[in-house]
């Protein structure tokens, strides 16, 4: 068991609503990424956060969009829901420095549009 | 743009024959490359990684992987297969900003 924690682990949702999912750093942890992964497929990464800001982002449109606070937690949020976006989102933390660690992922959140 | 293939959607062995799960990478520059397993309805697991030195790396739960530049491969390997073993693998490869891109996966299924 890695020390990333989501919340909460399944979620249905309605097209056009919005969404917030909630993910909980490994300990000593300074970067979070989120990651969807559809049915049947690889993750797909979506944006980064270091230090509080996005420092890198996939092909995903802006109504996808996250925070990091100070003590490493992060959500993810995502607007305008669409039947597409049912998925698993993980996400994953990891330290970024002078040596830079795998990363470590939570067990994921099942997000279900109807 | 860095990119992953698993040219096999699923591999078949029995139990307690090794086992071979097949990626290539494509990458500018050094790649730095991961394995992980993903169990029904779990996150991934890091199972091991490549970043410099030695070309076989030994992971957890027996598995190894051996890195070939010149092949652009890191396939995924295991002296003897367990059938709790079977689960989907990614393998991945990660860029100079920490992103990872991922394989489509690998289904595994060891059988008694």
């Amino acid at each position: 068991e890695t020390g990333v924690t989501q919340s909460p682990t399944h979620l249905i949702k309605t097209r056009g609503q919005q969404v917030t999912l909630r993910c909980s750093s490994q300990s000593g942890h300074n970067t979070v990424s989120w990651y969807q992964q559809a049915l049947g497929q690889g993750p797909q990464f979506i944006f980064q956060y270091y230090r509080e800001e996005e420092n890198g982002r996939g092909n995903f449109p802006p109504r996808f969009s996250g925070l990091q606070f100070p003590n490493y937690s992060s959500e993810l949020n995502v607007n305008a829901l669409e039947l597409d976006d049912s998925a698993l989102y993980l996400c994953a933390s990891s330290f970024v420095g002078a040596m830079n660690t795998e990363a470590f992922f939570g067990q994921g959140t099942r997000l279900t549009v109807v | 743009a860095q990119s992953v293939a698993q040219p096999e959607d699923q591999v078949n062995v029995a139990e307690g024959n090794p086992l071979t799960v097949k990626c290539t990478y494509s990458v500018s520059g050094n790649p730095y490359l991961f394995w992980y397993v993903q169990y029904p309805n779990r996150g991934l697991q890091f199972l091991l990684k490549y970043i410099t030195g030695d070309n076989l790396v030994k992971g957890s739960y027996g598995f190894e992987a051996e890195f070939n530049k010149s092949q652009t491969s890191f396939h995924l390997k295991k002296p003897s297969a367990l059938v709790s073993d079977s689960a989907l693998y990614f393998c991945a490869v990660r860029n100079a900003g920490n992103m990872l891109t991922f394989g489509g996966g690998t289904r595994l299924m060891v059988k008694p």
